[in-house]
């Protein structure tokens, strides 16, 4: 168990709902880290936070937008979904200093029928 | 942008065989190098990491090597077991105080292998 915690498990959705995950950091971490994984594919960095500010971002969809509140979990929200944003979308916390290590949740599976 | 290129994408080796899989980066200000292993359906788990001002680390059977100048960097596998058979991530990031830590994986090495 890493200690971060992603709800729901899985969600089955259509296209052009709106979905919310959501991420619990390990107590202590402050930074928070969003990961798209699709079938069989890598692992795309989508956004980081620190101490809720916003302070990297890769290559996240204009229709994905996250945020994280003062207790330091996190959402990443999803709308207007299409068939090709069914993916497992993974949590991942760090301390926030130079040791750089992450530790993953168990990710979120969504599929968009 | 910064990229993180790794090989070869799948490997499949003997039980008791070495394993070797190599990844080279973008960004050279990069001063951190992990290496993740994820099973199939489970989330990715770090195995060992490296940082810029070292060349070699090593954990029992698995060991990394660092060429910062040629910004390349490998994992070593020896004495293979089944349960190696996995999916392994190498990333690359520049992690500094004040949380600025953007962590870019490579597309990953499905290695296989076989009793």
């Amino acid at each position: 168990d890493s200690g971060v915690t992603q709800t729901p498990k899985h969600l089955i959705t259509a296209t052009g709902q709106r979905v919310t995950l959501r991420c619990s950091p390990r107590s202590g971490d402050l930074s928070v880290y969003w990961y798209q994984q699709s079938l069989d594919q890598g692992l795309q960095f989508l956004i980081q936070y620190y101490n809720g500010e916003e302070r990297a971002k890769g290559n996240i969809l204009e229709r994905f937008s996250a945020q994280q509140f003062p207790d330091l979990h996190s959402e990443l929200n999803l709308s207007s979904l299409e068939l090709g944003d069914s993916a497992l979308y993974f949590c991942a916390s760090s301390v926030g200093d130079r040791r750089g290590e992450l530790f993953f949740g168990e990710g979120s599976r969504l599929t968009v029928l | 942008g910064e990229n993180v290129e790794q090989h070869p994408s799948t490997l499949s080796v003997q039980e008791g065989d070495s394993a070797v899989i190599k990844c080279t980066y973008s960004d050279s200000a990069s001063n951190y190098f992990p290496w993740y292993k994820q099973e199939l359906g489970k989330r990715p788990q770090l195995i060992i990491d490296i940082r810029s001002n070292v060349g070699e680390k090593k954990d029992q059977r698995i060991a990394v090597t660092l060429n910062k100048t040629a910004k390349h960097f490998s994992l070593h596998i020896t004495e293979t077991q089944p349960e190696d058979s996995a999916v392994y991530f190498c990333a690359a990031s520049i992690a500094f105080s004040g949380g600025y830590n953007k962590l870019i994986f490579g597309a990953g090495t499905r290695l296989a292998v076989h009793p």
